[in-house]
């Protein structure tokens, strides 16, 4: 079975800081690695994913994540906050071996920026 | 560009009462999926549709759940009975199937409010 854990349930951080939003999954088969960012009030956006080739994939809004196989990690980062990126993230894992499989979901990370 | 799309975007009912939302899928997509986000927890999968049955799921999708995909466009979530603790956001997903990526998109959620 596969799980997600999302280390921080709320982190803070001022505008113009690095951002750096915590996954690890559990899978024993490769697996598909995504992040999805949710407004307050809006359905989930997907800022980016890993599938398979390169480790480090760039996503919408200056996002990036790094796929650590020996770490079994995904984390999410951004050089430089905007108030614009506060929102609830979360990261998602699926079996990319089975067509149509459901993505499991961590349990979120609330981000808030400062001014 | 093409989108899922859900109604109703809020519904209030009584408990007891049976409760249909209703989901549109991207046009050319094959897998569907219902999510449900009980407020401040995690987006928790529900059960996946392919080829006109249910591929997945989870324990929480248990007898008072049903999915259905009526015509060629409508893919419905009923819940018969509905409880106190159905209350939350439904997501409806759709994936396509070819070259699969992973990638699941989201529609902006249908907030049922059980009392």
């Amino acid at each position: 079975a596969q799980s997600v854990t999302q280390l921080g349930s709320h982190v803070s951080v001022s505008e113009g800081a690095l951002v750096l939003l915590r996954c690890n999954y559990s899978s024993s088969v490769p697996p598909y690695l995504f992040w999805y960012v949710q407004y307050p009030n809006q359905g989930l956006q997907l800022l980016l994913k890993y599938t398979t080739g390169a480790t480090l994939v760039k996503g919408i809004n200056g996002f990036e994540a790094e796929f650590k196989k020996s770490e079994t990690s995904f984390h999410l980062t951004k050089p430089s906050a905007h108030m614009s990126d506060a929102a609830e993230y979360f990261c998602a894992v699926s079996d990319n071996t089975v067509a149509g499989t459901a993505l499991i979901f961590g349990k979120g990370t609330t981000l808030s920026v400062s001014s | 560009e093409p989108e899922v799309t859900q109604t109703p975007s809020h519904q209030v009912t009584q408990m007891g009462q049976e409760v249909i939302l209703r989901c549109v899928p991207i046009s050319n997509h094959l897998y569907f999926y219902w999510y449900r986000q009980i407020l401040g927890q995690k987006v928790e999968f529900l059960v996946s549709f392919y080829n006109n049955e249910i591929s997945e799921k989870s324990e929480i999708f248990d007898d008072q759940f049903s999915v259905e995909r009526p015509d060629g466009s409508n893919f419905t979530l009923k819940i018969r009975s509905t409880k106190l603790e159905d209350s939350a956001m439904y997501f409806c997903a759709s994936r396509f199937e070819g070259a699969d990526t992973g990638e699941l998109f989201f529609g902006e959620g249908s907030r049922l409010t059980v009392l």
